[in-house]
């Protein structure tokens, strides 16, 4: 079946401007995680889903930094007045609750540059 | 103390060889462990959970010691596709499922 899917792949932006990055997780996953990546360094968590509400969101590094997940299925992460400093990969991942391994599945990510 | 310790390596090895990663943790209540794989450039695919006594999965098996709060991946035979780096994941207890990831451990096979 499908992955988890995200767009754009590749997002270049000026400092100052807002963006919004999108994921589209396994079907039937209830559980949605946003990381960021920079590199040589293991996945940055920033927010977990659990169906439509945050149920933590103790990783967004500020308040520009903002995530929605409406209908429990698509979500999307929203950036505001964009920083160098935000340039990363963002991945999404997806897990079926109910595993209790919590085996997450990720996205291919999407390469922020903020110039 | 770091949260997930991996050594990041690199390490070298030729085809064939066996190579064994460590990684520790510091919370000794984490309940579920994993070890992901992630090529260069592209986003981090589960390789193996790690279950309470350890499994094996063809030329990989994780082990994990409580006592000792380490978790490890050895790769026997290994392939010139086994080249990646490879991550470290510790799920701390409770229902929070938000993910410790190490930094990870980098592995050049060389023909």
């Amino acid at each position: 079946g499908a992955g988890v899917s995200q767009t754009p792949s590749n997002k270049v932006t000026e400092k100052g401007k807002y963006v919004e990055l999108r994921c589209d997780p396994i079907s039937g996953h209830t559980a949605l995680y946003w990381y960021r990546q920079s590199l040589g360094q293991g996945p940055e968590f920033l927010i977990y889903f659990q169906g439509t509400g945050a149920a933590d969101d103790s990783g967004l590094p500020n308040d520009r930094f903002f995530a929605v997940r409406p209908e429990g299925s698509v979500s999307t992460l929203k950036i505001q007045r964009t920083e160098r400093g935000d340039s990363a990969v963002y991945l999404c991942a997806s897990s079926l609750t109910r595993s209790g391994y919590n085996e997450q599945f990720f996205g291919p990510g999407t390469r922020l540059t903020v110039l | 103390r770091k949260e997930v310790e991996q050594d990041p390596g690199p390490f070298n090895v030729p085809e064939g060889a066996t190579v064994a990663f460590n990684c520790t943790y510091s919370n000794s209540a984490s309940q579920s462990f994993f070890w992901y794989r992630q090529d260069c450039r592209k986003e981090p695919k589960l390789l193996m959970s790690v279950y309470s006594s350890g499994n094996e999965d063809g030329r990989f098996t994780a082990q994990l010691n409580r006592a000792s709060q380490y978790i490890s991946l050895l790769i026997r035979d290994s392939k010139l596709s086994d080249s990646a780096t490879y991550l470290c994941v510790v799920n701390p207890t409770g229902n929070n499922r938000k993910l410790i990831w190490g930094l990870g451990t980098s592995l050049a096979v060389n023909p």
